[in-house]
């Protein structure tokens, strides 16, 4: 049990595009879902947390006009990178987590976005 | 002083011996505890979780956690060169579910 599903795996694209990534719980309902960020050799940055039905929650520092998170049902969660650039090149990762705070994140496979 | 710390290695154990990964964390109200393994290039995979004092054992995995010493542990017996990755230490406090992870500690296992 416990199954997130993040699509895509892999984005190349051009310097001014805007990327789409979904994440999908597939066998639980998750009011919460987060949405990180790892440079190479570094730990995982919680970019925001994103709740079913309501806006985001932006952790300082991640600009909620270029990261737009949509929790639309209690299964999916979409981030788009709007008018990436080069340095939008990352690891982006997404989990989700039953509603109680002693439940374990499940993480999905992450999205390596690369912008040329 | 960060809130949650991990060497960061790497640790190197040659295969069968035991892996022993440390974590402390300074928020004495910490309530939830858990231990992801990443390898390179992929997503971290949830180990164990622990939420009370005393050991915890899954398989070849150990999790030890003294809440009055602020310390949660990884103990992994008889390593393998497959588990050689990233060992992340995570952390919740009550009522939020955002996870405060360490930096992760690299285990190198060696044949």
């Amino acid at each position: 049990g416990a199954v997130v599903s993040q699509h895509p795996s892999r984005v190349i694209c051009k310097s001014g595009t805007s990327v789409k990534i979904e994440c999908r719980s597939l066998d639980f309902q998750a009011t919460t879902m987060f949405w990180y960020r790892q440079f190479p050799k570094q730990s995982l940055m919680l970019m925001a947390t994103s709740n079913e039905g309501s806006k985001a929650t932006y952790e300082q520092g991640v600009e909620k006009d270029k990261f737009l998170i949509n929790h639309a049902s209690l299964t999916l969660s979409t981030l788009t990178v709007t008018s990436a650039h080069p340095e939008d090149s990352s690891f982006y990762i997404c989990s989700a987590s039953y509603s109680d705070s002693n439940q374990p994140q499940h993480f999905g496979d992450g999205t390596r976005l690369s912008i040329l | 002083q960060k809130e949650v710390e991990q060497n960061s290695g790497p640790l190197s154990v040659p295969e069968g011996a035991i892996a022993s990964l440390n974590c402390t964390y300074s928020d004495r109200g910490s309530q939830s505890f858990f231990w992801y393994r990443q390898y390179s290039g992929k997503s971290p995979e949830l180990i164990m979780s622990i939420y009370s004092n005393g050991d915890k054992e899954d398989g070849r995995f150990t999790a030890q956690l003294n809440k009055a010493s602020q310390y949660v542990s990884l103990l992994i017996r008889d390593s393998q060169p497959s588990d050689s990755a990233t060992y992340l230490c995570a952390v919740t406090s009550p009522g939020f579910q955002k996870l405060v992870f360490g930096t992760g500690t690299r285990l190198l296992v060696s044949p």
